[in-house]
């Protein structure tokens, strides 16, 4: 079983719609970062958390460390929003990655 | 972006050779990651280091070493390549600030070995 687990591991939305990716994770962490990669590779880091909720405009993360569970939404998606999410918790200082949810949006 | 470089960008090369990938950092982080990326898993810590000339393996360093002479590189270096090590190769650094840690990734390194 992987210490990090993606559902769902693909979504299709339309323009429009509120999206929710979840994150379970099994080890003891001190982060959990969500990242964004675009086809064509680059890796950009969203959010950083370690308790409670972040909003950065339409996207929103929360961690709940008890339930060792953490979710990313997005709000009012738009086809720029298609690509693969990530999720990553710090474990000491190595980063333990989900496989992630590939996001498609369509018009 | 940490002003992240890695080098080279793309790479074909013929089995048992050997093979450097660099990644080079400006801004003088102390945590340095090599990742690969493979379909259907994710990324996979390879090698890291937390210093200069500190360094330690990840899940999938076999067949894989690392040097850290100074702050701002870290290189990976595959002995005698093989097909398996057919891969995409991210350098990541995390940075450590008052608010926690923010990880920067480098655009990637393309590897395929034929």
């Amino acid at each position: 079983k992987n210490e990090v687990e993606q559902s769902p591991q693909n979504l299709t939305a339309q323009e429009g719609e509120f999206i929710t990716i979840n994150c379970s994770y099994s080890v003891g962490i001190s982060a959990l970062h969500w990242l964004q990669q675009h086809p064509g590779g680059g890796i950009v880091s969203l959010f950083m958390l370690s308790s409670g909720k972040k909003k950065h405009g339409r996207l929103i993360a929360t961690i709940n460390i008890q339930e060792k569970h953490s979710s990313l939404h997005i709000t009012a998606s738009h086809p720029r929003d298609s690509a693969v999410y990530i999720c990553a918790v710090m474990v000491t200082d190595k980063l333990i990655f989900g496989t992630g949810t590939r996001l498609q949006v369509f018009p | 972006d940490a002003g992240i470089t890695q080098s080279p960008r793309h790479k074909v090369t013929e089995t048992g050779t050997p093979v450097t990938l660099r990644c080079h950092q400006t801004e003088n982080h102390r945590y340095m990651y090599w990742y690969r990326q493979d379909p259907g898993h994710g990324l996979r810590l390879i090698h890291y280091s937390y210093g200069v000339k500190d360094t330690d393996k990840g899940e999938v360093s076999d067949g894989y070493s690392v040097s850290r002479s100074k702050t701002e590189d870290f290189l990976l270096t595959l002995e005698s390549a093989t097909s398996s090590q057919t891969s995409v190769y991210f350098c990541a650094i995390r940075a450590v600030t008052r608010s926690g840690n923010t990880i920067y990734f480098g655009e990637g390194s393309w590897l395929t070995v034929v």
